[in-house]
């Protein structure tokens, strides 16, 4: 596709399962963000790929997040032993190589709920 | 550290009119990009305008200008001609060079147009 492809659309589990939420890049991308969305908030940085370097984790709120990407396209966030406030939009975005005046393009986000 | 503050949580404004969302921000960096996002329903953050910090000249896009006080550390967003499409939520947001890439938001703006 021609942009950032997110999925799923939206996610209901209960506490204290993992979930996975996938996401591939525009192609020829090599820079990967993820941002959190809480409601009726901006978005907050999670975590930040570039080529094969090892990504910038800063954003991550707990060792209970992770994220990896393989071949350097498709990443997969995931979160252990979910709880309720991680209920939020997760959005993904990408730009060719993470230089700072490149815009972000983002996807549609997933909507993830924890009963 | 970076902070980006939107103080109005909404705003309205008559079709065809002219409404301006005002932004915030602070760093110690003087090396910096502001953006302003918007975020329909759709949930995809969709670029509306960039700013880089160098340039004096406001950046403009078609309907849409800002007004970049760099010493007030403002970066307000005007919208000409508003058209009911415009309606949707708008994120300030700083991109500071060299401190990982990723974008700082602020809190957002619902943008309500009224017919």
């Amino acid at each position: 596709g021609a942009g950032v492809s997110q999925s799923p659309s939206n996610k209901v589990t209960e506490k204290g399962k993992d979930v996975e939420l996938r996401c591939d890049p525009i192609s020829g991308h090599t820079a990967l963000y993820w941002y959190r969305q809480s409601l009726g908030q901006g978005l907050e940085f999670l975590i930040y790929f570039q080529g094969n370097s090892a990504p910038d984790k800063s954003g991550l709120p707990s060792d209970r997040f992770s994220a990896e990407r393989t071949g350097g396209s498709v990443s997969t966030l995931t979160i252990q032993r979910t709880q309720q406030e991680d209920s939020a939009v997760y959005l993904c975005a990408s730009n060719l190589w993470g230089g700072v005046n490149q815009p972000q393009h983002f996807g549609d986000g997933t909507r993830l709920s924890i009963l | 550290a970076q902070t980006v503050t939107q103080s109005q949580p909404e705003m309205s404004v008559q079709e065809a009119e002219t409404v301006t969302l005002s932004c915030t921000y602070d760093t110690s960096e003087s090396d910096y990009y502001l953006f302003w996002y918007k975020q329909p329903p759709s949930r995809q953050m969709i670029l509306v305008i960039r700013q880089e910090a160098y340039k004096q000249q406001n950046a403009t896009e078609n309907r849409f200008s800002v007004n970049f006080q760099k010493a007030a550390k403002s970066f307000s967003l005007k919208i000409s001609d508003s058209q009911l499409g415009d309606a949707a939520m708008y994120f300030c947001a700083l991109l500071v060079s060299g401190a990982g890439n990723m974008l700082t938001f602020g809190g957002g703006t619902r943008l309500m147009v009224k017919p």
